[in-house]
């Protein structure tokens, strides 16, 4: 089975700090891996996916992230955060097998970022 | 194109109630799947649905059933409400199954089950 751990539950940042959530999978297996971030009072958006090929993925907003293969992660990170970055955000994974398409997500990172 | 659609926003049941929630998919994607969120919790998997069968089940008992309809949305029923079944479910929507898909998620019911 899969499981996913983020490490951080509550990160306090300063604006334009750097920032980096973990985020660390257990499966043996080929994955796909996902980030998304729900804002204040919204739904869930994606932020970013990898698939395969290039291990450092870029997303929107300036945020990107890094698969380590060995590492079993895929740390999210964002050079210098904006207040508007105040979200809770989502490591989430599926194994790449057929028949098995649901998302395993972990607890959340609720990212609070200080003016 | 249109995103994915919940409804109702909210719901209060009283235990031992019986709830019916509803997605509409987005535009063009055929597979629909229902997740729940408890409260500071990540959305747990409960089942998906392609092209009108069901595909895969999370660790839910058989009180949650689902179903999905030719135009490819799709309800969430449960019966007998608990207390624990207080949460924010969550409907996403992708296309296909068996390949590298995406899901895009609704903005959720929130139900209260007191």
């Amino acid at each position: 089975a899969q499981s996913v751990s983020q490490h951080n539950h509550h990160v306090i940042l300063s604006e334009a700090a750097s920032l980096e959530l973990g985020c660390n999978y257990s499966y043996g297996g080929t994955v796909n891996l996902f980030w998304y971030v729900q804002y204040p009072g919204q739904h869930l958006q994606l932020l970013l996916k990898y698939f395969s090929g290039d291990p450092l993925v870029k997303g929107i907003k300036g945020f990107e992230a890094e698969f380590i293969k060995s590492k079993f992660s895929f740390n999210l990170r964002k050079p210098s955060v904006q207040w508007s970055d105040t979200a809770e955000y989502f490591c989430a994974v599926n194994a790449r097998i057929f028949g098995n398409e649901k998302l395993t997500f972990g607890t959340g990172t609720r990212l609070t970022i200080i003016p | 194109e249109t995103g994915v659609t919940q409804s109702p926003t909210h719901l209060i049941k009283t235990r031992g109630q019986q709830v019916t929630l509803r997605c509409s998919s987005q535009s063009g994607h055929n597979t629909v799947s229902w997740y729940q969120q408890a409260l500071g919790q990540g959305p747990q998997f409960i089942f998906q649905y392609y092209r009108e069968e069901e595909n895969g089940r999370g660790n839910f008992p058989p009180r949650f059933s689902g179903l999905q309809f030719p135009n490819y949305s799709s309800e969430l029923n449960v019966n007998a409400l608990e207390l624990d079944d207080s949460a924010l479910y969550l409907c996403a929507s992708s296309l296909g199954v068996g390949g590298p898909n995406e899901q895009y998620f609704g903005p959720g019911t929130r139900l209260t089950v007191t």
